[in-house]
């Protein structure tokens, strides 16, 4: 079956960088997503990886290495804003149409 | 924009009563899905659909139906609500020809069931 592994809590300081992994085990992986959510609000789609890399969007950044079913989204000159949780999700073979989310990280950003 | 809207945020039902969730998109959107938040346990899949009539069961679909009659609505029926059933519940709506992992979230709705 699927399972995903995240950390349930990150705690770092305004204007730092903060890394937050994600582990998984699929068969027929196609990517990993990232999705943020704020206390109260919806969950957001943040970035999305296929391929092995980095992708660089504006102060974060996704990467994935499928050879180590591993990936993390890299947050830079945090922000009080980005105290939100952080959600890594796959899509594979036995999703199909869907995404099989982790349990979130919890992301605490103090000054 | 896409918006996903959800027909109520916060509901409060009795124990054993059927309850209705409706969810509605404006984007045309083939696929919607529908979830449960519960703290520590993330977002789990109760069901989806990839087109109008059509549903799949998710992870966790005991104790709930869905109905698909139109491409931008999409409900979750809850036959006889019981307590495990308080949680958070959100819709979700996909084009099936995009970023098949790039999900557009309602609001969510709190229910609770005593």
């Amino acid at each position: 079956g699927q399972s995903l592994e995240q950390p349930s809590e990150v705690t770092a300081v305004e204007g730092a960088i903060v890394q937050i992994n994600c582990t998984y085990q699929t068969s027929g992986f196609y990517g990993l997503s990232w999705y943020q959510q704020h206390d109260g609000g919806a969950p957001t789609f943040l970035s999305y990886n296929a391929l092995d890399g980095l992708e660089e969007t504006g102060r974060f950044s996704s990467f994935l290495s499928r050879s180590d079913s591993y990936g993390y989204l890299l947050l830079q000159e945090l922000q009080m804003k980005d105290s939100a949780s952080y959600f890594c999700a796959v899509r594979d073979q036995n999703s199909g149409y869907a995404l099989n989310f982790g349990k979130g990280t919890s992301l605490l950003v103090t000054p | 924009d896409v918006k996903v809207t959800q027909s109520s945020r916060y509901l409060v039902k009795r124990t054993g009563e059927k309850v209705f969730l409706e969810c509605v998109q404006d984007m045309d959107h083939e696929n919607m899905f529908w979830y449960r938040q519960d703290p520590g346990l993330g977002l789990r899949l109760i069901y989806f659909s990839y087109d109008v009539k059509m549903k799949e069961k998710g992870d966790i679909p005991e104790g709930y139906s869905v109905s698909r009659e139109k491409k931008e609505r999409f409900s979750l029926i809850l036959e006889s609500a019981s307590t495990n059933q308080t949680s958070m519940y959100l819709c979700a709506s996909r084009n099936s020809q995009g970023q098949l992992s790039e999900q557009y979230f309602g609001p969510g709705t709190r229910l609770t069931v005593t």
